[in-house]
């Protein structure tokens, strides 16, 4: 059983369209993050909720907007998508206590 | 704000041989941790290390932490191909956030 799953695997789609990525974790998590990766593979968190709540919400464009309809899920829609959201997005989820997370397969989104 | 500083962010090495990636941060971290990510894979949790002093090992690695000198050393003894990824430390903060070093890429050549 895949702990923490995303889908789709990869996105390609033409700028100014609305995507979702989403996001499942199976391990009874409490808490569940996003994050970008760049083309030089640098990891930069974006936000994280907490049983539902929102308690990280970096400076990320507007555009980008998570939503968490119950603790084991937590998804990123993207509006007006551009070119430099071309990313992998990684979702993670870690138990109480702990910033030990464990890491979803990634969503390779091309923006053309 | 917690930085996290990695070096050398690419290393080729042959196998057989040792080598210590470095990882320092700015400010003080709850934890310390290391992951390992293959290419256009996830990342994988190496280790978590509590408190200063804290040595651990897994097979070929090894991870240990000074808090006072703010630095974390992964240190790979007898490199085999299989160890070729890019590793990763990331210092915890407040609300369990991780701030992530930039990545030392390893290749290890036969």
């Amino acid at each position: 059983d895949t702990a923490v799953s995303q889908t789709p695997k990869y996105l390609v789609t033409q700028m100014g369209n609305d995507k979702s990525i989403k996001c499942e974790q199976n391990l009874g998590h409490d808490t569940m993050y996003w994050y970008k990766q760049d083309s030089k593979k640098f990891l930069k968190i974006m936000f994280s909720y907490n049983n539902k709540e929102l308690i990280i919400n970096e400076t990320v464009p507007n555009r980008f907007s998570p939503k968490s309809p119950d603790k084991a899920h937590l998804n990123l829609h993207i509006n007006s998508l551009e070119l430099g959201d071309s990313a992998v997005y990684f979702c993670a989820s870690s138990p109480p206590g702990t910033g030990n997370q464990y890491f979803g397969a990634g969503t390779r989104l091309s923006v053309l | 704000e917690l930085k996290v500083e990695q070096n050398p962010l690419f290393l080729s090495m042959q196998e057989g041989k040792n080598y210590t990636i470095y990882c320092n941060y700015s400010t003080t971290s709850d934890r310390l941790y290391w992951y390992r990510q293959d290419p256009g894979k996830s990342l994988e949790s190496l280790f978590v290390l509590l408190s200063n002093g804290a040595v651990k090992q897994e097979g070929r690695l090894m991870a240990s932490l000074d808090t006072k000198a703010r630095l974390s050393t992964l240190h790979i003894t007898a490199a085999v191909h299989d160890l070729s990824a890019t590793y990763f430390c990331a210092g915890e903060t407040s609300g369990s956030r991780l701030t992530f070093g930039e990545g030392t890429q390893l290749t290890v050549n036969p």
